[in-house]
């Protein structure tokens, strides 16, 4: 079966600062996608970024990045230049076989400092 | 339009209270899903509807019964509830069910607490 381990229940980081936060992950499949959910106190979860598994290229969206090790199963998230909007809990997620169904990891509550 | 929506954003009820939440997406997409989360937890998934058919069902007491009406609408049925089961109900959708591929994307869900 499919996990995704978050290990960071909290991170804070301080406002124009750099965090990352890390997530790992176990399957057998070859062909999945690793997702980045935010979600502020306010609720909507929101996609922040996305990556394919046989793209050996790390995704980036705009301050976000993420560093996609294949091989170790690991899929972390940095945030570049923090802003106090980025305060949110982050799910990192997995998707992949013939289900298409998203697993989350238990997310990890991220606090900006100003 | 990329938004789904979800109505009523609070709901209180009774254990002998009938209740409905609705989601809608005009995406068009077939793929409708119901979650269930908890306080500080990730979202946990109740169902999945796919081309208008219940295609996953994880377990779910038949106090909670879904209904896709047609491909943009999903709703939630409540009866006998327990207050265990207050919870925050998100509704997503995607392009279709049973890909890796297609992106869900998250109504901003229904606080429901029962009393």
């Amino acid at each position: 079966a499919q996990t995704v381990t978050q290990s960071q229940p909290e991170m804070s980081v301080q406002e124009a600062e750099t965090v990352t936060l890390s997530c790992t992950y176990d399957t057998s499949e070859s062909d999945y996608y690793l997702f980045w959910y935010k979600q502020p106190p306010s609720r909507q979860m929101i996609l922040v970024i996305r990556q394919e598994a046989y793209k050996q290229q790390n995704a980036t969206e705009n301050r976000f990045s993420v560093n996609f090790q294949k091989a170790a199963k690991s899929f972390s998230l940095k945030i570049s230049d923090s802003q106090l909007g980025d305060a949110a809990m982050y799910f990192c997620a997995y998707v992949g076989g013939s289900q298409g169904n998203l697993i989350f990891g238990k997310g990890t509550k991220l606090s900006v400092k100003p | 339009d990329t938004e789904v929506t979800q109505t009523p954003k609070h709901l209180v009820m009774g254990m002998t209270n009938k209740k409905s939440l609705k989601c809608e997406q005009h995406m068009g997409h077939r793929a409708m899903y119901w979650y269930k989360q908890k306080a500080k937890k990730p979202p946990e998934l109740m169902f999945v509807y796919s081309y208008e058919k219940l295609s996953i069902n994880e377990s779910v007491p038949s106090r909670f019964s879904p209904e896709c009406p047609n491909s943009s609408l999903l709703n939630l049925h409540l009866h006998a509830l327990q207050p265990e089961d207050s919870a925050l109900y998100l509704c997503a959708s995607s392009q279709s069910a049973g890909s890796p591929y297609n992106e869900q994307f998250f109504g901003p869900g229904t606080r429901l607490t029962v009393l």
